[in-house]
């Protein structure tokens, strides 16, 4: 059974700061999905990471992933407030299923 | 291009009633999922479908809970009856068949039921 542990859950910071929200897996996995969530609305898709070594990155998000450690990393940089949300990573178990970490609930402060 | 449409938004009902959830996904989606999103948690897999067939329901409380996906194209779901500890927002998601290739799911906004 696949798990799925983010930390940290809370995550207070201040603009201009940077800091990294950590997703550790328990089974092996050849893709991992880091999604969105402003409070109310849905799940917004951020990146997929498909390969060991992957790195993507989009403004001040970067994502990267290491397949030998079962861990990804979402490294925010020079926080601003529009990136205060619930950040998720989520990995395939076997055929198609989706299975979510709980959530980091990121609140950048100005 | 239109995403996943669910409806309603919002429902709330008293305890023993019955309540359903539609899911409208996106044209062309083989695949289709509902989740359930209890307050401050990660989604959680209810079922899962491939064209019309429930491939993956074992997390479905089957007592109360029942899904339907006619014609594989739209979605409902359905409890009867609904129970205090099912408020939760639930969540439609559909996807082409998720490849290496970096297919995603796309998600709707979600029904948000609370049971009184």
């Amino acid at each position: 059974e696949l798990k799925v542990e983010q930390n940290p859950l809370f995550l207070s910071m201040q603009e201009g700061k940077n800091y990294t929200i950590y997703c550790n897996y328990s089974t092996t996995s050849d893709r991992l999905y880091w999604y969105r969530q402003d409070p109310g609305k849905s799940l917004e898709s951020l990146f997929v990471l498909l390969s060991n070594g992957a790195v993507k990155q989009e403004g001040r998000l970067m994502a990267s992933l290491d397949t030998k450690a079962r861990l990804s990393t979402l490294h925010i940089t020079a926080a601003v407030h529009d990136l205060s949300a619930t950040y998720f990573c989520a990995l395939i178990q076997g055929a198609q299923k989706l299975v979510f970490g709980q959530g980091t609930r990121l609140t950048i402060n100005p | 291009e239109a995403g996943v449409v669910q409806s309603p938004r919002y429902k709330i009902i008293e305890k023993k009633q019955p309540v359903a959830f539609w899911c409208n996904p996106i044209s062309g989606h083989n695949t289709l999922y509902w989740y359930r999103q209890n307050l401050g948690q990660g989604p959680e897999l209810l079922i899962r479908y491939e064209n019309e067939e429930a491939v993956d329901d074992s997390q479905l409380p089957k007592d109360r809970f029942s899904a339907e996906r006619l014609k594989g194209v739209d979605s409902t779901l359905k409890i009867q009856p609904a129970e205090l500890g099912d408020s939760a927002v639930y969540l439609c998601a559909s996807s082409d068949y998720l490849q290496g290739d970096g297919t995603e799911a796309f998600f709707g906004q979600g029904t948000r039921l609370t049971v009184v």
